[in-house]
């Protein structure tokens, strides 16, 4: 079946510290990989996204690449500031259905 | 432009009792989504539909009834109210079923 599985917080780091979120995934066929953002009282929001192996999906200094291989999709950013605290959601899409992590609690502390 | 609303933000309900959560998009979306958010897991599908008059169960549709009469609007109702039904609701939608979904900001709804 299809299912993604996250790295488990909560994650604490200070300010300007690398981030790495891990991501792998259990899919059958070509799946398109996602990763969504939560702030506190708010829904997700779509953060970045590649449709194919190989692809890297980037936004606001996050990246991520699409690994067949090791079927993963880590999330990186190279220096986190206070306003990326968060909860970060791995998923994927067959075409008709999502497919959500459990989401990774990120705090970072000036 | 508002994406996708969801009322009411909050709800206390006694077990038993009965509610219907709103949803509505006005992004002419037709495929709509109702999922479920408990403490420390994923999002969980409850029910989808894929255009007006279209609905399927998602993962967990078990005490939940959707109803999609319009593009816009996809409702949830709750006929018994059970305290396992304690969670935050979140209405999406999207274009394409394999694109980008769009998430309303949730309703919290906590069965006592």
């Amino acid at each position: 079946g299809n299912s993604v599985t996250q790295m488990e917080g909560p994650v604490t780091l200070s300010e300007e510290a690398f981030l790495t979120i891990n991501c792998t995934y259990t899919a059958t066929g070509y799946p398109s990989l996602f990763w969504y953002v939560q702030y506190p009282g708010e829904g997700l929001q779509l953060l970045l996204k590649a449709t194919k192996a190989d692809d890297k999906g980037s936004n606001k200094g996050f990246e991520a690449t699409y690994r067949k291989e090791t079927t993963s999709f880590h999330l990186e950013k190279g220096s986190v500031q206070v306003s990326d605290s968060a909860v970060y959601f791995c998923a994927l899409n067959t075409g008709n259905q999502f497919y959500f992590g459990t989401g990774t609690s990120l705090t970072v502390i000036p | 432009n508002a994406g996708v609303t969801q009322t009411p933000k909050f709800r206390i309900l006694k077990i038993g009792q009965s509610m219907t959560l709103q949803c509505a998009q006005d992004m002419n979306h037709n495929y709509m989504y109702w999922y479920r958010q408990d403490p420390g897991m994923g999002l969980k599908l409850i029910y989808y539909s894929v255009g007006a008059g279209i609905t399927d169960k998602g993962e967990v549709p078990n005490g939940y009834n959707v109803s999609r009469s319009t593009t816009e609007d996809f409702p949830l109702r709750l006929e018994l109210a059970a305290p396992s039904q304690t969670s935050v609701y979140f209405c999406a939608s999207s274009y394409y079923p394999g694109e980008e979904q769009f998430f309303g900001p949730g309703t919290r709804l906590t069965v006592l």
